[in-house]
């Protein structure tokens, strides 16, 4: 079965940087979208951005815009999120997810903590 | 970027059916058709119940449906299974080439 794998997460102080990486194990991760969401443990999911199969376009909510960026290494099947100036607010599990186009989020990976916090 | 509008918890009993439903704006459901469902069960991750309004990814069951009027989606679970207890989520395409959540349902089959 196609895996998608998060890691990277962990214990970060407000105003420091992490990045998230998410391994692809398929055959088309180069054709696909792909997402970050995250979800603050017992509250619901929140988009937070999503790169095209090429790289060239990204999106941004506007929660994270100017402080996370996303970027992925085709040769490598790998997605990251970069986060920086991190908050206390972006304590969460971090989902990458594989997109089809427009309809957003398919395939989840396990998803990965980042806590942030003093 | 407001969340979508999903009521907090729908109970049923097995075999019932049950529809729960998802409102947003002309900017995201009212314009697009890209509506999605997800059942998330505790402690895992999101999986993907219904994309484009009213498809089902190959593997989902049939009693699961969707569908779209106006500005609110729908989804219908049918024949209620024990198994189908869990958080249930929408999600939209928004007209800022983003994309919005609702705040999850979370479903008690009694």
């Amino acid at each position: 079965e196609v895996q998608l794998v998060e890691s990277g997460g962990g214990l970060v102080q407000p105003g420091g940087s992490l990045r998230l990486s998410c391994a692809d194990s398929g055959l088309t991760f180069s054709s696909n979208w792909m997402h970050w969401v995250r979800q603050v443990p017992g509250k619901g999911l929140v988009w937070v951005s999503r790169i095209e199969s090429d790289g060239t376009t990204t999106n941004y909510a506007d929660s994270v815009k100017g402080r996370f960026t996303i970027s992925r290494d085709n040769a490598k099947n790998t997605l990251y999120l970069q986060m920086n100036s991190l908050r206390v607010e972006d304590t969460a599990v971090y989902y990458c997810a594989r997109g089809e186009g427009s309809a957003g989020p398919a395939q989840w990976g396990q998803g990965t903590l980042v806590t942030v916090s003093s | 970027q407001s969340a979508l509008t999903q009521p907090a918890s729908v109970s049923g009993s097995p075999g019932q059916s049950i529809t729960i439903s998802c409102t947003g704006t002309s900017s995201d459901i009212g314009n697009y058709k890209y509506v999605s469902w997800y059942q998330q069960h505790p402690g895992k991750a999101p999986k993907l119940m219904i994309y484009e309004v009213n498809n089902r990814p190959s593997g989902v069951s049939n009693r699961f449906s969707g569908s779209k009027s106006g500005n609110t989606a729908s989804l219908t679970i049918s024949g209620l299974q024990t198994e189908d207890e869990a958080d249930y989520y929408c999600s939209s395409y928004t007209s800022s080439s983003t994309w919005v959540f609702g705040g999850g349902t979370q479903l008690t089959v009694l």
